[in-house]
């Protein structure tokens, strides 16, 4: 494994349907991001994990939105009856942690809501 | 909260030619690192260069250089020797390094190096 690895790569889903994606870090990496990047924009910060614990949620992710790092190793990240404005980019990343500022990105989840 | 502006939305250079990206920033805090990542098209974001703000000397990265100006809030990149390559969105990112090693993006510029 060399990268962040997410799946799956596209998604396309109908309004009020719930989805799932997945992030698997480097395995090293002890902190997991999600990211949220609409077009043309620079990425959203919306939740991070150190090891199983979730330590942080921006004010973004709202309570349609969930995710979890279960056993510190991949995480999900769902999305309960989506709306047209979840249609986005979503990027999951990981670093080593404190002391190591470098993150790593995976190639991202596109999200189309019809 | 910290904000990142990159007030070029697309910038154009010939190969071989040397370009400039800005990034202003504004923060509150003293302990924090700069970044600059590259997302070329259908790519996932790979990191070009980092500034620790505590440093004041410029990173510099084989052909990439900063030009870090703390007290202005200044942060811009350097391309030297473009190549063809370097065709990409690049955003510019802070970090503070108190809360939790998560980025703040600007808006990002289209850099188009043409041949």
């Amino acid at each position: 494994d060399t990268g962040v690895s997410q799946d799956p790569r596209h998604k396309i889903t109908k309004r009020g349907q719930n989805v799932t994606f997945r992030c698997d870090p480097i395995s090293e990496h002890n902190r997991l991001y999600w990211y949220r990047q609409t077009l043309g924009q620079g990425p959203e910060f919306l939740t991070y994990f150190q090891n199983e614990a979730q330590l942080e949620k921006s004010r973004l992710l709202s309570d349609r939105f969930s995710a979890e790092r279960p056993k510190g190793s991949f995480s999900t990240l769902e999305i309960q009856r989506t709306e047209q404005g979840d249609s986005a980019m979503y990027l999951c990343a990981s670093s080593r942690g404190t002391g190591n500022t470098e993150a790593f990105f995976g190639q991202g989840t596109r999200l189309t809501v019809v | 909260a910290q904000t990142v502006t990159q007030s070029q939305p697309e910038m154009s250079v010939q190969e071989a030619e040397t370009v400039t990206l800005s990034c202003t920033y504004d923060t509150s805090e003293n302990n924090y690192y700069l970044f600059w990542y590259k997302q070329p098209p259908s790519r996932q974001m790979i990191l070009v260069i980092r500034q620790e703000a505590y440093k004041q000397q410029n990173a510099t990265e084989n052909r990439f250089s900063v030009n870090f100006q703390k007290a202005a809030k200044s942060f811009s990149l350097k391309i030297s020797d473009s190549q063809l390559g370097d065709t990409a969105m690049y955003f510019c990112a802070f970090m503070d390094n108190n809360a939790g090693n998560m980025l703040t993006f600007g808006g990002g510029t289209r850099l188009m190096v043409k041949p």
